[in-house]
C-alpha cells in the first residue's frame, strides 16, 4: 500500500484474553518493526522482519508476545493472555532496507487492557 | 549500552519564536541519529537525520540539527515557530552503520505553540 497500515487502531480487552494487532507495510518495503510504546515513554523495540524471517526478536517481554510475517508483507503481533501491564500503544513501522535510516510508521494500535 | 535523553517533556513556544529542543545521547561507536514528529493522531514520520559527513543536517518543513561529537548533542532547531509545529517530538539513536533495528528512543518532547 501506499502507507504503512494497522488496525484495529483501538483495541479494548479483558485481562486474560487473547489480542492480535496487524501491520500492512508499505508494499515495496523488506523489513518491518514492532514497537511498545508505554504512556509517556518512547517507543521500544519488539522484534524485526527482513521478508519473512525474523533475525531478532529480543525485544518481546515474554512468550506471551509472538509476531509472525509469514509471506514477508502483513504481520501480526499476537499477545496471549493479556495482562493490564500490556497496555500500550503498538506501533507497526517498515523500511525498504534494514541499513535505510528511515522508518515509516503506521498510526498505532492502542491496547486498553482491563 | 547507549541512551537518549530529550530535556524537558513540554516545551511552550509563541509563534514565531525560536524552536529549540534538546537532545543528549551517550555512544560507544560513531551514531547514527535522528529526529521523528508525531501530530495528532498521526504515525510517527522521519524529520531528519544524521549519518555520516555534514553535522548541521536539515530536515522537513524547515527544522535543522547539528551534531556535536564533544557535546553528545544532537538539538532540533528551527528560527520561528508556526502553529502547526504542536506536536510530539522523539530523538532516536541507532548503534552502528545504520542498524535501525536497535534505535533507542528518547522520552518525547510535546510542542506547544501559541498565538
Amino acid at each position: 500500500g501506499a502507507g504503512v497500515s494497522q488496525s484495529p487502531r483501538y483495541k479494548v480487552t479483558k485481562r486474560g484474553q487473547d489480542v492480535t494487532l496487524r501491520c500492512d507495510p508499505i508494499s515495496s518495503h523488506a523489513t518491518l518493526y514492532w514497537y511498545q510504546q508505554a504512556l509517556g515513554q518512547g517507543p521500544e523495540f519488539l522484534t524485526y522482519f527482513n521478508y519473512e524471517a525474523q533475525p531478532d526478536k529480543s525485544g518481546l517481554p515474554s512468550d506471551r508476545f509472538s509476531a509472525e510475517r509469514p509471506e514477508g508483507s502483513i504481520s501480526t503481533l499476537t499477545i496471549q493472555r493479556t495482562e493490564q501491564r500490556d497496555s500500550a500503544m503498538y506501533r507497526c513501522a517498515s523500511s525498504a532496507t534494514r541499513l535505510s535510516g528511515e522508518l515509516f510508521f503506521g498510526e498505532g494500535s492502542r491496547l486498553t487492557v482491563l | 549500552a547507549q541512551s537518549v535523553t530529550q530535556l524537558g517533556s513540554h516545551v511552550s513556544v509563541s509563534e514565531g519564536a525560536l524552536v529549540l529542543l534538546r537532545c543528549n545521547y551517550s555512544s560507544s561507536v560513531p551514531p547514527y541519529l535522528f529526529w521523528y514528529v508525531q501530530y495528532p493522531n498521526q504515525g510517527l514520520q522521519l524529520l531528519l537525520k544524521y549519518t555520516t559527513g555534514a553535522t548541521l543536517v536539515k530536515g522537513i518543513n524547515g527544522f535543522e540539527a547539528e551534531f556535536k561529537k564533544s557535546e553528545t548533542s544532537f538539538h532540533l532547531t528551527k528560527p520561528s515557530a508556526h502553529m502547526s509545529d504542536a506536536a510530539e517530538y522523539f530523538c532516536a539513536v541507532s548503534e552502528g552503520a545504520g542498524n535501525n533495528r536497535k534505535l533507542i528512543w528518547g522520552l518525547g518532547t510535546s510542542l506547544a505553540v501559541n498565538p
